[in-house]
Order: structure tokens, then sequence, then C-alpha cells
């Protein structure tokens, strides 16, 4: 199993502003994901994280407004940029492949 | 695009009593896997079941998987307080170029104490 370290756990920004998420993996993982969960939704993919090239994006998402990055094994960071009330949401970041998947306690997002 | 569809999409039930959630879903599968989400905090995955495997049991869950209708179902017995979370399937598509998840929508259970 791996142990997921997501911070921050939650904040409130303001329109038009950027945030970073950082996820810390406690092991070396090949695969790493970005999802978002809108209030009261489920879970959907923005990216998978690829360590060492680009980010694999979603359908909806593009690199611009959700820039990723993978500089190793056990670290990536999402930034939501020029944020809205839209963007309002829990970001989670997970790992695994081919079996489970294990997820960070979330971000909790709030965009005033 | 969401795959899975769980039904009920909310659940109270008493404490001790079993509660069952259901999910569908559209396109062929390797596995399907159940999670639990606390309050909005990070999933926790409960169990997966395999396209080739009908029944699978962890403890109070038991799982059951009909690939012929496109269905799961996820038993939990004797429920307790503890068990109040959002419960989703996720389905693992077979023959896409990513290993990745599709999500079900969820079901809100409540157990009562």
């Amino acid at each position: 199993s791996a142990v997921i370290s997501q911070k921050p756990s939650r904040d409130i920004c303001q329109r038009g502003t950027s945030l970073t998420i950082q996820c810390q993996v406690d092991s070396q993982v090949t695969m790493m994901f970005w999802y978002r969960q809108q209030p009261g939704q489920s879970l959907t993919l923005i990216a998978t994280a690829n360590q060492g090239s680009e980010a694999t994006y979603e359908s909806g998402f593009v690199i611009d407004k959700f820039p990723i990055s993978r500089p190793n094994l056990t670290f990536s960071t999402l930034t939501v940029s020029n944020m809205s009330p839209e963007d309002s949401s829990i970001y989670l970041c997970s790992s695994g492949g081919a079996g489970e998947l294990f997820f960070g306690e979330g971000s909790r997002l709030t965009v005033l | 695009s969401q795959q899975g569809e769980e039904d009920p999409q909310a659940l109270s039930i008493q404490e001790g009593e079993n509660a069952t959630m259901n999910c569908s879903y559209k396109t062929s599968i390797n596995n399907l896997q159940w999670y639990r989400q606390n309050s909005g905090r990070g999933l926790v995955h409960l169990i997966l079941i395999r396209s080739n495997e009908r029944e699978k049991h962890s403890g109070r869950l038991r799982v059951t998987l009909d690939t012929s209708k496109k269905s799961s179902s996820l038993l939990i017995t004797a429920s307790r307080a503890a068990d109040t979370a959002s419960y989703f399937c996720a389905t693992d598509v077979r023959g896409g170029s990513n290993y990745k998840l599709s999500f079900g929508k969820g079901t809100l259970l409540t157990v009562n104490p």
C-alpha cells in the first residue's frame, strides 16, 4: 500500500488567483493521478501525471488551467490557475495501477 | 465520462441491518472496485472483483458481479454507525490506453445508532 500526503488540506482563495496543491507518496510509484470532486458529485479524472514527460489530460481539462508537475517518482503538484467559483472542489491525488488506487485526503478549495 | 451508476443515491438504515448498494456500468471491464469516502475526505479502497469472478467476500462486505447485466452489488452486513459514508463503484475499462478508473456517482449510506 502507499501513503499519500496532500497539502494544503483546505484553502479559501480569491477569484483570479492560482493555487498549487502538493502530493507526496511514501514510495516510488509509476502512475499518479489527479481527480476533481465537485460538491456532491463523483470523482472526475483530470490527468495522469507522468514522470519525465508532460501530463496526459482528460477531455475537458487543459494544461493552461491545470498545469501539473512530476519531478520524480514520489512527488507531483497540481496548479489550479485563474480560479473562479466553479473551481470550488475537492482535488484528490492518487496512485496505484492494475488494482486498487490509494488516495490522499484531498484538498478542499473554496473560491470566492 | 462516468461509466458507473449507483443506486440508491441515498440509503438510511438502522444499526445492525444490512445495506445493499447497486452499481451498473456500460462497457466491458477488466475489474470493478468499491471505495468508501467519509465526509468529503479521501477515498479508501474496499474490494476489487475481476471480470471473471462472480462473488467476493471481505469481512462484512460481500460483492457480486454480473457481467451479462453489467451490474454489481455491495452488501454490508450487520451495519454499524461507523459505516456511515459515501460508497462509490469504479470500473477499470477494458481496452483503455492508460490504466484509469471511472467512478459512479455514489451512494450515501447513513447508519442510525
